[in-house]
This record gives structure tokens, sequence and C-alpha cells, in this order.
């Protein structure tokens, strides 16, 4: 059973516009969410993170927003660029250091 | 700055074949993992290991089996590789256990023929 969902397999977006990656989970318990990026024939490389007990963390181009409630975050990526095309992992983690779920990813393309 | 090594970045394999896919880390951390990376079904865990000698099954682990002898080695085996075990595998270190955040090595991009 997937607790963490990525519903968009893939995203388009024009460079310099906003990309807006949605991810939704059904645990409520989990501590941590966290953002990866995956460029092909490459290991996925940590980009963000967020605490459950926050609802916001920005780094430079990139925002992550989280909804309790709704049991949804939001990765958002201004001014989008080319070399943002990857695909992007959505991931939660409980305390324990050893349980992480992933979601399927949403493939992002920028547009020259 | 972190480093995970795996053996191979590119392999082909015959059906029955014994397989081993190895990864290194050189941080001194205690859990390893073994995912595989499939499209569209994102990443599944394998096997973990929070210690030397010790290993937990992740959610897929038919088919497959590991060692963890040394800290910094943590090993896959594939017994015997069958076709529906081509993917992209992935080793990873924990390199922040309060956030979850974990360190991937570059992939093995495994064939099995």
């Amino acid at each position: 059973d997937q607790q963490v969902k990525q519903n968009s397999p893939s995203l388009s977006v024009q460079e310099g516009r906003i990309s807006i990656l949605n991810c939704d989970y059904t645990n409520s318990m989990f501590d941590y969410f966290l953002w990866y990026k995956k460029y092909p024939a490459e290991g996925p490389t940590f980009l963000i993170s967020i605490s459950s007990i926050k609802d916001k963390n920005e780094d430079g181009r990139f925002t992550v927003f989280l909804n309790k409630s709704a049991k949804h975050l939001s990765l958002h990526i201004v001014p989008s660029q080319p070399g943002d095309s990857a695909v992007y992992f959505c991931a939660a983690s409980d305390n324990t250091g050893n349980q992480f779920y992933f979601g399927t990813g949403t493939s992002l393309t920028v547009i020259p | 700055d972190v480093k995970v090594t795996q053996s191979s970045r590119y392999l082909v394999k015959r059906t029955g074949e014994k397989v081993f896919l190895e990864c290194v880390q050189d941080m001194d951390h205690e859990n390893m993992f073994w995912y595989r990376q499939d499209p569209g079904l994102g990443l599944r865990l394998i096997y973990f290991s929070y210690d030397v000698k010790m290993k937990e099954k992740g959610d897929i682990p038919e088919g497959y089996s590991v060692s963890r002898e040394k800290k910094e080695r943590f090993s896959l085996i594939l017994e015997s590789a069958s076709t529906n075990q081509t993917s992209m595998y992935l080793c990873a270190t924990l390199v922040r256990a309060s956030t979850g955040e974990l360190f991937f090595g570059e992939g093995s991009r495994l064939t099995v023929l």
C-alpha cells in the first residue's frame, strides 16, 4: 500500500516559470518529508526537507510547503531552469532512521 | 563529503547467474540500504542494515540476499538472476538520522538476459 503518492508522472514547464510538484501521504505519524532529484543513470540526490512541525522551508529557488491537514506537500521551483529537468521523488521518514517511504516520482521537463 | 561507491555501473548477466553488487561508504555510517528503481514504481526497499552482520528485509526481499561483514561495505546478492530483476539498483547510507536524509550511490544498472 503506497503511503506516499505522486499522482503526476510528468510535468512540463517553460524556463523562468514556476514548477510545482505535488505529493500526498497517508500516515500522519511521519516525522520528516524530503525531496530528492534524480538525473538518468545517476543516484538520487537530496534536495530539500521539511519537518512535520513546520509548514514551509525555503532554500534558494526551492521551497517546500506542508499542509498537514490535507496530508499534502508540494515543491516549488522558481524560476525553473533547464538544468532542473530530472525526476523528483518525494519521501517521508518516521523517527526510527530505518523506514523511508518514496513516491513513484515526477519527471520534470523545463523547456528552454 | 560523503562518498558511496557502487562497484559496477553497468552489468549484463544471464538468467540463473549469481550476481554480486557491492557498495562501500566512507563515513562510518551505521545504516545502509539497497533499493531498486523501476519506471512508474519509484524506489522500493530490498534490504537494509543498521549494523555489521545485521540485516532487515525491506518491501521486496524475495530473490535477494545481503551481506554486511564490515561496517563500510554492504553487498546485495542475487543468487540466481532472473529477467524480472533487470533494474537500477541503488545503495544508500543514512547521513542524518534526525531528518532521514539518505545519500545514494550512483547506481548499478543490471540487465538480465
